[in-house]
């Protein structure tokens, strides 16, 4: 079975850092692109980063460019996003999310709070 | 960037209703659309990718169409699971860009 499960969210003030990571199993993990998707509380979608299987080709949304940097670890079947300079406008559920023409498996979602 | 209009944002139906979901897209995305339900804190589900085509699982209800710049997500006979926020996603190009939303309410 599948199964993406991220970790890492709470509550950080802006300015500061914070490290996210998705846990793969259940597929063959060095095989697959992934994505980065967040949801700010009530609102839409929005896609943050991709990462191809190798690692070697990468996209950021313009919102995040230059602060969050996506990565992965096939060997230990793990995604990572490293968030800095964090604002009040990134406060959201993070989301990993498998694929490349589509997304077909989520995981629950982990919330990042950004906050004095 | 391509920006994805949904319409109508929010919708009102009943049980065996048929119901149509539109997005539009800023320039062509070929068949590059997927269409995803999301209901209340839960993470999205795909229902559609390629445009038209039914992720394994989902209920032969669901169907999806169109290519270009328009496409409709139908649910041919609404059933009480149904209620959500539908959303369409682009992966033509990068950024990758997701549709307003359609809330499915309960008439």
């Amino acid at each position: 079975e599948v199964q993406l499960v991220e970790s890492g969210g709470g509550l950080v003030q802006p300015g500061g850092s914070l490290r996210l990571s998705c846990a793969a199993s259940g597929f063959t993990f060095s095989s697959y692109e992934m994505n980065w998707v967040r949801q700010a509380p009530g609102k839409g979608l929005e896609w943050v980063s991709y990462i191809s299987s190798s690692g070697s080709t990468i996209y950021y949304a313009d919102s995040v460019k230059g602060r969050f940097t996506i990565s992965r670890d096939n060997a230990k079947n793990s995604l990572n996003l490293q968030m800095n300079s964090l604002r009040a406008e990134d406060t959201a559920i993070y989301y990993c999310a498998r694929g490349f023409t589509e997304f077909d498996y989520w995981g629950q979602g982990t919330l990042v709070t950004v906050s004095s | 960037d391509i920006q994805l209009t949904q319409s109508p944002s929010f919708l009102s139906a009943s049980v065996g209703d048929r119901v149509t979901i539109t997005c539009r897209a800023s320039q062509g995305i070929s068949s590059y659309l997927a269409w995803y339900q999301q209901k209340p804190g839960k993470a999205p589900k795909l229902l559609i990718y390629a445009a038209s085509t039914l992720q394994s699982g989902v209920p032969s209800r669901f169907s999806g169409s169109g290519s270009g710049t328009e496409f409709t997500l139908t649910i041919s006979s609404l059933q009480p699971e149904d209620f959500a926020t539908y959303y369409c996603q682009q992966l033509d190009s990068y950024p990758l860009t997701f549709g307003g939303g359609t809330k499915v309410e309960i008439k």
